[in-house]
């Protein structure tokens, strides 16, 4: 079955630096990833969704990639700041087992903070 | 309107007791999801309504009943729950994803309601 790892627990990082979070996958190559923020005792917000066959995707700061051969997404962070520090989950949408089928599987998530 | 509302925000619950949870979205979203989250924990699926008729139940236990009234509005009721059902209770809704070929779509949550089984 398909796994979503976050390795990283926790990130800390200064102001004004690059904050990159790791997502891997374990089996399947997953039709697209998604990456929510959540806030503590808050519900996930969508950031970025990247298909299997984009390499890039890009909002504002923010900036996500696919590597099909690594089973692995990777999220950046450019120019952090203090009110980036959040748990940031990685998902993906499995294939579907029947019409309508689009769950989501969540990884375990990375803390970031950001020190001012 | 992109916002998902859920009530009640916090609720507290005997063993005995029976409740419901409410959720709410007007945007015309045909799939509506509840999702259990832990502390520090990340969310888990439970049960998936598509066109109001429940598509997904990931054996969750008889305790917890889904109901679609509508379009708009999803519930769980909730009753004789245990201790260890205490967590963080999330609705979401997105657009109806179809067959693989389609467009895929986020989820919008709500806040949550934060349960408590005492």
């Amino acid at each position: 079955s398909q796994k979503i790892e976050q390795n990283s627990e926790a990130l800390n990082i200064q102001e004004g630096k690059t904050a990159t979070l790791t997502c891997n996958y374990t089996n399947y190559s997953p039709a697209y990833l998604q990456w929510y923020r959540q806030d503590p005792g808050r519900g996930p917000v969508f950031l970025l969704l990247i298909r299997e066959n984009e390499k890039e995707k890009r909002k504002e700061r923010l900036k996500v990639t696919f590597d099909t051969t690594l089973k692995q997404s990777l999220f950046h962070i450019t120019a952090s700041q203090p009110a980036d520090s959040a748990t940031y989950l990685c998902a993906e949408g499995g294939l579907p087992m029947d019409t309508g089928r689009r769950a989501l599987t969540f990884g375990s998530g990375t803390r970031l903070q950001v020190q001012p | 309107d992109t916002e998902v509302t859920q009530t009640p925000k916090h609720l507290v619950m005997g063993m005995t007791n029976k409740k419901s949870l409410k959720c709410e979205q007007h945007m015309g979203h045909r799939a509506m999801y509840w999702y259990k989250q832990k502390a520090k924990k990340p969310p888990e699926l439970m049960f998936v309504y598509s066109y109001e008729k429940l598509s997904i139940n990931e054996s969750v236990p008889s305790r917890f009943s889904p109901e679609c009234p509508n379009s708009s509005l999803l519930n769980l009721h909730l009753h004789a729950l245990q201790p260890e059902d205490s967590a963080l209770y999330l609705c979401a809704s997105s657009q109806f994803q179809g067959a693989v070929s389609q467009v895929s779509y986020e989820q919008y949550f709500g806040p949550g309601t934060r349960l408590t089984v005492t």
